[in-house]
């Protein structure tokens, strides 16, 4: 079984600080994807980015980083120089073959409050 | 514009009302989702169909039913509900590759669902 953990529940940080959201993972599978989405207020959730399990760079995108490291089986998303904009709940999320579709399990998310 | 649109955004329905949400997806995916969002709580993944097909039925009540009458239309159909049904209802589509690498799935805004 697949599992997702984002221990942070919600985080208040003040307009232009840096902001670490963790995400650790559990599977046996070999080959998946990580995942991370930004819930905004009006409820959709948005694509930020992907991952595979055998790719370990990490990745900057922006004011947008991600940690990827198998060795902690953690995959942690780091907002430089926040903004009030950036405040949503962000989802971390797995996905692992199953049969003809995959399916995502998402992590219970972490409220992200940018003050100004 | 996310590419997948759900109508209604808001619903509110008494415990013996017929209702129906619809989702939309205009990108050409093969796999829809329909997902739970309860305050505090993990998504949860009801149903996926693929290529019109179900693949997953993560044990739901059987007064959620779902329909996927072609690949760009889903509905859930609800029927007796229960007040802990209230919750955001995500639908979400892909391009199920079967078991090649996954690609990302799009989200579209919810229905929110009171049941009173």
């Amino acid at each position: 079984a697949q599992k997702v953990t984002q221990a942070q529940t919600e985080i208040s940080v003040v307009e232009k600080e840096d902001v670490t959201l963790d995400c650790v993972y559990e599977t046996r599978d070999t080959t998946y994807y990580l995942f991370w989405y930004k819930q905004p207020p009006s409820g959709e959730l948005v694509f930020l980015i992907r991952r595979n399990s055998f790719d370990e760079q990490n990745e900057i995108s922006g004011r947008y980083s991600w940690n990827f490291q198998k060795s902690t089986s953690s995959f942690n998303f780091t907002i430089t120089a926040s903004q009030v904009v950036d405040s949503a709940v962000y989802f971390c999320a797995l996905s692992v073959p199953s049969g003809s579709a995959r399916q995502l399990t998402f992590g219970s998310g972490t409220q992200l409050t940018v003050l100004p | 514009e996310t590419g997948v649109t759900q109508t209604p955004r808001h619903l509110v329905m008494g415990m013996t009302n017929k209702k129906s949400l619809k989702c939309e997806q205009h990108l050409g995916h093969n796999a829809m989702y329909w997902y739970k969002q309860s305050a505090k709580k993990p998504l949860e993944l009801m149903f996926v169909y693929s290529l019109e097909e179900r693949v997953e039925n993560n044990s739901v009540p059987s007064r959620f039913s779902p329909e996927c009458p072609n690949s760009s239309h889903l509905f859930l159909h609800l029927h007796t509900l229960q007040p802990e049904d209230s919750a955001l209802y995500l639908c979400a589509s892909s391009q199920d590759k079967g078991g090649h690498p996954n690609t990302e799935a799009f989200f579209g805004q919810g229905t929110r669902l009171t049941v009173v």
